[in-house]
């Protein structure tokens, strides 16, 4: 059964820091990856889908990467701002086929910016 | 504005009862899946459905029940048999395989 791990489970950082947070999955037959924010109280957003097939995605001060083969995905966010402080989750989809969207996901880390 | 709409914000469920949480979306999703997140915990699925009329149980079926009369709608019924109902509750939806998944703003069920 596939399993996802995200550290650390917390991360307190100055404004303007860049920083990096890791997920780790134990089945490396993903179908893709996807990084999510949610605010205290409130629904996901999705940040970032990582296709199998690619290694990196982008969008504004956010780079998610990819190695299928160690089980790994990194979400690295640039000049760190207080509107940043939120959990951050990682979910892959190891599906796919006619079973696509069962999202398995990890605990998350709880990021805090501090001005 | 296309989106998931989840409602009521909260519930108080009393012991014995059934309650319904609804979603709807109109983004035109085929997919559309219920989630239950505890505090500490990633969130785990409960039901998916991929077509009207169709749904499938996830890895904590148990104590819910669901029904897909229409594409837009998947109510989830949490039922007395759910002994530890408490949770926030997440619907979700996507448009097919290798797709962003979006969710609505959540219920927080509580059980009084």
């Amino acid at each position: 059964k596939q399993e996802v791990t995200q550290i650390p489970a917390a991360l307190s950082v100055p404004e303007g820091e860049n920083l990096v947070l890791n997920c780790s999955f134990t089945d490396s037959a993903i179908y893709n990856l996807q990084w999510f924010r949610q605010d205290p109280g409130k629904g996901l957003t999705s940040l970032l889908l990582i296709q199998s097939s690619q290694r990196e995605q982008t969008s504004g001060r956010l780079n998610a990467s990819l190695d299928k083969s160690s089980g790994r995905s990194t979400l690295y966010i640039a000049a760190s701002q207080p509107g940043d402080s939120a959990t951050y989750l990682c979910a892959v989809d190891d599906a796919g086929g006619t079973s696509y969207g069962k999202l398995t996901f990890g605990q998350g880390t709880i990021l805090t910016v501090h001005p | 504005d296309g989106g998931i709409t989840q409602s009521p914000k909260y519930l108080f469920r009393k012991e014995g009862q059934n309650v319904t949480l609804s979603c709807e979306q109109n983004l035109n999703h085929d997919a559309m899946y219920w989630y239950r997140q505890d505090p500490g915990q990633g969130l785990r699925l409960i039901y998916y459905s991929q077509i009207v009329n169709d749904f499938q149980k996830g890895d904590i079926a148990e104590g819910y029940s669901v029904s897909r009369e229409k594409k837009e709608s998947f109510p989830l019924t949490v039922t007395s048999a759910q002994k530890n109902p408490t949770a926030f509750y997440l619907c979700a939806s996507m448009t097919g395989g290798d797709t962003e998944a979006f969710f609505g703003q959540g219920t927080r069920l509580t059980v009084v």
